[in-house]
């Protein structure tokens, strides 16, 4: 198993320019999440997903759209890049119901200028 | 909703002596508590975790115990080693699975 997965690893990007955070697991997990690390604040919640089609916002959801078309992927959206978006984003998953550890991928360092 | 505090910010420790850290929650439904250990770079992993029926619970050298009536939890590393350096993160979940973090312990453990 690969586990969770993370594309791109880096990315530079304009402000007002969109693009797409890719996240996928491959251990058949029902829950899905995405979190965004930035310095001294640890990591907080964006948007996570209990299932395909099912999508529901966390702690910081402005300027993030989500969708879950599938088990497997769960990409993350930023509409029009803004540089307080600068973080490293992780996406996680985790089998159906609570208290189930959840499995971070590698991250996405994105820069946006 | 959930607000988890986690103290110290930064902790500096000599080889051999033990580490704690200590968070505090405020959701009374929490019911599972995970620590993760960050290394410069990675993602996180998870180290030890306790769910709300346990007390205490140890892994080697690592050890949590939970209050729920006073709602804190606490990690407690002993005979620290080089190799413990790193930032360490305190979590709640709520009844949805949702993690709320601490904010971060950087560990230093200096020869």
């Amino acid at each position: 198993n690969a586990g969770v997965t993370q594309t791109p690893k880096f990315q530079v990007l304009k402000t007002g320019q969109s693009m797409t955070l890719q996240c996928a697991q491959d251990m058949n997990h029902e829950y899905m999440s995405w979190y965004r690390q930035d310095p001294g604040m640890g990591l907080r919640l964006i948007h996570y997903s209990v299932g395909a089609g099912i999508t529901d916002q966390g702690e910081v959801p402005n300027g993030y759209n989500v969708s879950r078309s599938t088990t497997e992927d769960f990409p993350l959206r930023l509409l029009s890049a803004a540089p307080s978006q600068t973080s490293v984003y992780f996406c996680a998953s985790y089998p159906a119901g609570a208290s189930d550890t959840q499995y971070f991928g590698p991250g996405t360092r994105l820069t946006v200028l | 909703g959930e607000n988890v505090e986690q103290h110290p910010s930064t902790l500096s420790v000599q080889e051999g002596d033990s580490a704690v850290i200590k968070c505090t929650y405020s959701d009374s439904a929490s019911n599972y508590f995970p620590w993760y250990k960050q290394e410069l770079g990675k993602r996180p992993q998870l180290i030890i975790d306790i769910r709300s029926n346990v007390g205490e619970k140890k892994d080697q050298r690592i050890a949590v115990t939970l209050n729920k009536t006073a709602k804190h939890f606490s990690l407690h590393i002993t005979e620290t080693q080089p190799e413990d350096s790193a930032v360490y993160f305190c979590a709640s979940t709520d009844s949805w699975g949702k993690l709320q973090f601490g904010a971060g312990t950087q560990v230093v453990v200096t020869p």
